[in-house]
């Protein structure tokens, strides 16, 4: 158990649907960030919030909308989804972003999401 | 050129034998290193940090060459529960990770 727990753990919606991916952290952290996990390629970085406040987005599509109401929360709003959305979406915590290099990632087991 | 690579594998090794993965990284800047660990439909779990004179944790010893911007991880005595994909992460001050594609381990008795 890493202390950071991920809602739904599986997800299957349709393009029209709309969903929200949920992440809470018990560490005490103040980062938190949004992964994407594909098939055959690597974790790509979605969204860093440090103290609340977006920090980085790797020019994800705004059908994917973050939302982090404090620094233990970390929401991921989902709308009008295409297939190859499809994925395993891991939501990570580290103690701060951009303080040290040698920031540690913990993640959640993650929420595996089908799109048809 | 991708920003960490690493060789997908598999390794397809026997129990007890010794297995090393490398990864090399693009970035000259990059100041931080990680090796972590991810089972199967499972999330990455944090295996070592990579520090600049090397370091050992039991069977598992990681290095970096800043000169040839790579990092290792060699992995002694493998047991089968060591089985799994194995991620390279780096970063700079400021970033966030940049992980690998992960190598796949695969040990048999």
């Amino acid at each position: 158990e890493t202390g950071v727990t991920q809602t739904p753990r599986h997800l299957v919606m349709g393009m029209t649907n709309k969903k929200s991916l949920k992440c809470e952290q018990h560490l005490g952290h103040n980062a938190m960030y949004w992964y994407k996990q594909s098939a055959k390629k690597p974790l790509e970085l979605m969204f860093v919030y440090n103290f609340k406040e977006q920090t980085e987005n790797n020019s994800v599509p705004s059908r994917f909308s973050p939302e982090c109401p404090n620094s233990s929360h970390l929401f991921l709003h989902l709308h009008t989804l295409q297939p190859e959305d499809s994925a395993l979406y891991l939501c990570a915590s580290s103690s701060r972003q951009g303080v040290s290099v040698y920031e540690k990632l913990f993640f959640g087991s993650g929420t595996q999401l089908s799109v048809l | 050129r991708k920003e960490v690579e690493q060789d997908p594998g598999p390794f397809n090794v026997p129990e007890g034998a010794t297995v090393a993965f490398n990864c090399t990284y693009s970035n000259s800047a990059s100041q931080s290193f990680f090796w972590y660990r991810q089972d199967c439909r499972k999330e990455p779990k944090l295996l070592m940090s990579v520090y600049s004179s090397g370091n050992e944790d039991g069977r598992f010893t990681a290095q970096l060459n800043r000169a040839s911007q790579y990092i290792s991880l060699l992995i002694r005595d493998s047991k089968l529960s060591d089985s799994a994909t194995y991620l390279c992460a780096v970063n700079q001050a400021g970033t966030a990770l940049i992980f690998g594609k992960g190598t796949t381990l695969s040990v048999s008795s």
